[in-house]
């Protein structure tokens, strides 16, 4: 069964604490997104990465991390400096140059 | 910066047909129009995409002007699993899709 899976979908933190979220696909694809959706609002891109040990920041990237070491891995890292952490995460996944991106179920992370 | 324009929210009835806008007037030749929608609490999820003709899959079909400046997508028989947000986009492959607020779909019984 085919997809991409983000995990967990609800995670708490206190502040000052540094998160870090899942997302694994076995699409094959090379293609990897992190996206931020704020409530009332659209997606925003925090980082991709088109190819293993390579990635690239997006609009909104300060404050996070990510590592891509396997190509069906792109885990996103929410530090203590992203002054706003609480947000739903989406994670997605496309074929390099394709125009169809899977999106994961997204993560919702709620810092207190 | 989404580059397209979309309707905040939509109304429509239950097994109605709906047309949902989107202007896109300084799309560029390389650029396909794609559509996605969110479910509540999801992620989006892929409707259509086309470049130049007009496309129709099992899901909805899209019309796009001659001038491509702007396109329309159209739900045949909208359900109530139709209420979602619906996200238009350009896009020519060669970089992450670029989401705006989207139009917000409400389906009445």
């Amino acid at each position: 069964d085919g997809g991409i899976t983000q995990s967990p979908k609800y995670l708490f933190r206190k502040e000052g604490q540094n998160v870090t979220l899942s997302c694994e696909q076995n699409l094959n694809h090379d293609a990897m997104y992190w996206y931020r959706q704020d409530p009332g609002q659209g997606l925003r891109l925090i980082y991709y990465s088109q190819i293993v040990n390579d990635f690239q920041k997006g609009d909104i990237a300060e404050g996070y991390s990510v590592s891509r070491e396997k190509k069906e891995s792109f885990p996103l890292t929410v530090t203590s400096a992203q002054k706003n952490p609480t947000a739903f995460y989406l994670c997605a996944s496309s074929i390099l140059r394709s125009t169809e991106a899977f999106f994961g179920q997204g993560t919702r992370l709620t810092v207190v | 910066d989404a580059k397209t324009t979309q309707p905040n929210s939509m109304e429509s009835n239950e097994e109605e047909p709906v047309h949902l806008p989107c202007n896109h007037s300084t799309i560029s030749g390389t650029d396909y129009i794609h559509w996605y929608r969110q479910l509540p609490s999801q992620g989006p999820e892929y409707v259509i995409h086309g470049l130049t003709s007009n496309v129709n899959n099992r899901m909805a079909s899209l019309a796009i002007a001659e001038d491509r400046k702007s396109s329309t997508l159209i739900l045949h028989r909208a359900t109530l699993r139709d209420a979602a947000v619906y996200y238009c986009i350009r896009n020519s492959g060669n970089t992450p899709l670029v989401f705006g607020k989207g139009t917000r779909l409400s389906v009445i019984a």
